[in-house]
């Protein structure tokens, strides 16, 4: 069964301390690896997709990575205004229309 | 519109009502998804249209969840006889194409937020 892992929970930083957030997966055949931010009451905002193991995005203060198993979001230098939910997913049925999403890191940046 | 626009946006409803939940769609966008999202959970898949043809329906969670796009535009998600665990954030997405990178260029809405008490 597709899975997508995310760790930690929650996370809690004081600007300017750089950090890592962790998406684990397990599908038969990645189609590509998401990642959003997701704001109080609002929906999740689309930031990166990563297709093969090495790739590499970057934007402002993220850098997502992938590897065979697993993805980090590299977050260096955050300012209060990353803070937000930041979730990973995976393309996860047969028709790769439906994603699976993780269940999120949920960031907290104090000044 | 500019985006996504979802409504209610918030609605309380009774054990047992029925409630129904609309999503305007960015125009012209030919994929339209429906996701529900319980407190402290990532999204979890519904339904999946391509213009007024629903493709997929193997997220929904019982035969009281029931999503329509009869014009290809405008969706609606409709939970009859609700129960407490209907109680989720209900999240539309649209993308403008139904091709490979589909989900590189797909946009929420806000969300509904349904409380069954």
């Amino acid at each position: 069964e597709d899975q997508v892992t995310q760790s930690p929970e929650a996370l809690r930083l004081q600007e300017g301390e750089s950090s890592s957030l962790n998406c684990s997966y397990t599908v038969s055949g990645l189609r590509g690896l998401f990642w959003y931010r997701q704001d109080p009451g609002k929906g999740p905002e689309f930031l990166f997709t990563l297709y093969s193991a090495g790739e590499e995005k970057e934007k402002e203060r993220l850098k997502a990575t992938l590897t065979k198993k697993e993805s980090f979001l590299h977050i260096t230098a955050p300012k209060p205004e990353d803070s937000a939910t930041y979730l990973c997913a995976v393309p996860g049925n047969q028709a790769g229309t439906a994603l699976i999403f993780g269940k999120g890191t949920t960031l907290s940046v104090s000044s | 519109g500019a985006g996504v626009s979802q409504s209610p946006r918030y609605k309380v409803a009774k054990r047992g009502q029925d409630v129904a939940l609309r999503c305007d769609p960015i125009s012209g966008h030919v994929s339209l998804f429906w996701y529900q999202q319980a407190l402290g959970q990532g999204p979890e898949f519904l339904t999946y249209f391509q213009n007024e043809a629903q493709l997929d329906k193997s997220g929904l969670p019982s035969d009281r969840f029931f999503a329509e796009r009869p014009e290809g535009s405008v969706s609606t998600l409709k939970i009859q006889r609700t129960q407490q665990e209907d109680s989720a954030v209900y999240l539309c997405a649209s993308s403008p194409t139904r091709g490979e990178h589909w989900a590189n260029v797909l946009t929420f809405g806000a969300g509904s937020r349904l409380t069954v008490l």
